[in-house]
């Protein structure tokens, strides 16, 4: 069975500085895929980034970046450079591999980010 | 708009009513999942669709729910005489399984309201 475990209910952040959101995973699959999403009020889940298990290095788009940690099997998100639009919820999810159906995403309960002028 | 569209975005109704949500996916996109969200708590599967074939349910979809992707293109939801433990966020999703990466694109929801 896989698990995400996300321990921040709620974050702030002041707008321009940049932040990071835990997320910690536990799975038997050697191949998987770690996953974030934002959620903002509206209530539309929006991707963000993707990390592949056997992706050596971490992902990067735009201000967002996943500091990635196999080993402790962390996948944290990293925003940089804050804005006030990025205020909403952010969900850490996972999926085994999909060539063998494990295809539907394991999520979090998420963290509230709030980003302060 | 290429995006996932789901109809309707609210949708309140009696206890012991049918409710019916219906999702359009990404064109070309080849599988199609459904999830359940409650206040509070990150999405929950319930079922997924490769073109037309009903791949995975969830022991979240009890016996009053139904879904169906005729043709492989858009899906329904069907709840059967609704619940007030019903009442939640309906989200659908779609991928591309071609590559590892089977990224899933999630559409605004429909939030049920059972009174």
């Amino acid at each position: 069975a896989q698990k995400i475990t996300q321990t921040q209910p709620g974050m702030f952040v002041q707008e321009k500085e940049a932040v990071t959101l835990d997320c910690t995973y536990d799975t038997s699959d050697q191949s998987y895929g770690l996953f974030w999403y934002k959620q903002p009020s509206s209530g539309e889940m929006i991707f963000l980034i993707y990390q592949g298990s056997y992706d050596e290095q971490n992902a990067t788009e735009g201000r967002y970046s996943l500091n990635f940690q196999k080993a402790r099997k962390s996948a944290n998100l990293v925003i940089s450079a804050s804005q006030l639009g990025d205020s909403a919820m952010y969900f850490c999810a996972m999926r085994g591999n999909p060539f063998s159906g494990n295809t539907p995403l394991v999520f979090g309960k998420g963290t509230r980010l709030s980003v302060i002028a | 708009d290429t995006g996932v569209s789901q109809d309707p975005r609210h949708k309140i109704t009696k206890r012991g009513q049918n409710v019916t949500f219906r999702c359009d996916p990404i064109s070309e996109h080849n599988r199609l999942y459904w999830y359940r969200q409650t206040l509070g708590q990150g999405p929950e599967f319930l079922t997924y669709f490769q073109n037309e074939a009903q791949l995975e349910k969830s022991r979240l979809l009890s016996d009053r729910f139904s879904a169906e992707r005729p043709k492989g293109s858009f899906s329904t939801l069907e709840i059967q005489r609704t619940e007030q433990g019903d009442s939640a966020m309906y989200l659908c999703a779609s991928s591309l399984v071609r590559t590892g990466e089977n990224i899933q694109y999630f559409g605004a929801g429909t939030r049920l309201s059972v009174l």
